[in-house]
């Protein structure tokens, strides 16, 4: 079935430091691909997304981009802030075989902390 | 304009009981999923619910069940409550296939079981 990898965390940075936490998906077809983050105690917020290959999601200063010929689709922001410091969840869109259901299919998460 | 809302905020349940939880999606969206998140781990598919007809279940036992009503809010019940069973529960709602299948997720339901 489809599913998503992300790099193991956690990850801390200092202020201003650049980030990239990886995501390789496997899936049939052509799935669209989502950034989520979660920020403590909260529910998650869709950060960026993109949906053909060669495609660059942007949002705040985040950027990842589909690539097709390598299952990717890495984010990368080039100077954090500590108020970026969340989980990031990588997700791609599932539209299953049953009755036309569309779910999403997430990583496990990379928990950032960026350090002033 | 409001997002999805999800009730009550916060729930503590002892092993065996049964629990109701609410979700009322942003306004336009028709579609209603059901996800849970066990600590330290991604979101898992529940239920999708689109003009109150299932769409998609995930992989979880029959003590899980689900409906929406006309009004497009949906509730998700838990039958025989297992310790296993604590996690956050998202709600997310959605146009359903429209907008690049984009869901929008409300603030969770921490369930506690002991």
């Amino acid at each position: 079935g489809n599913s998503v990898t992300q790099m193991e965390g956690p990850v801390t940075l200092s202020e201003e430091a650049f980030l990239t936490i990886n995501c390789t998906y496997t899936a049939t077809g052509y799935p669209s691909l989502f950034w989520y983050v979660q920020y403590p105690g909260e529910g998650l917020q869709l950060l960026l997304k993109a949906t053909k290959a060669d495609d660059k999601g942007s949002n705040k200063g985040f950027e990842a981009t589909y690539r097709k010929e390598t299952t990717s689709f890495h984010l990368e922001k080039g100077s954090v802030q500590v108020s970026d410091s969340a989980v990031y969840f990588c997700a791609l869109s599932d539209l299953g075989t049953q009755g036309g259901s569309e779910k999403l299919v997430f990583g496990k998460g990379t928990k950032l902390t960026v350090n002033p | 304009d409001a997002g999805v809302t999800q009730s009550p905020t916060h729930l503590i349940k002892t092993r065996g009981q049964q629990v109701t939880l609410r979700c009322s999606p942003i306004s336009g969206h028709k579609s209603v999923s059901w996800y849970q998140q066990v600590l330290g781990q991604g979101p898992q598919f529940i239920f999708q619910y689109y003009e109150k007809e299932e769409r998609g279940r995930g992989n979880f036992p029959d003590r899980f069940s689900a409906r929406q009503f006309p009004n497009y809010s949906s509730e998700l019940n838990v039958n025989a409550l297992l310790l296993g069973d604590s996690a956050l529960y998202l709600c997310a709602s959605s146009f359903f296939r429209q907008t690049n299948y984009e869901q929008y997720f409300g603030p969770g339901t921490r369930l506690t079981v002991t």
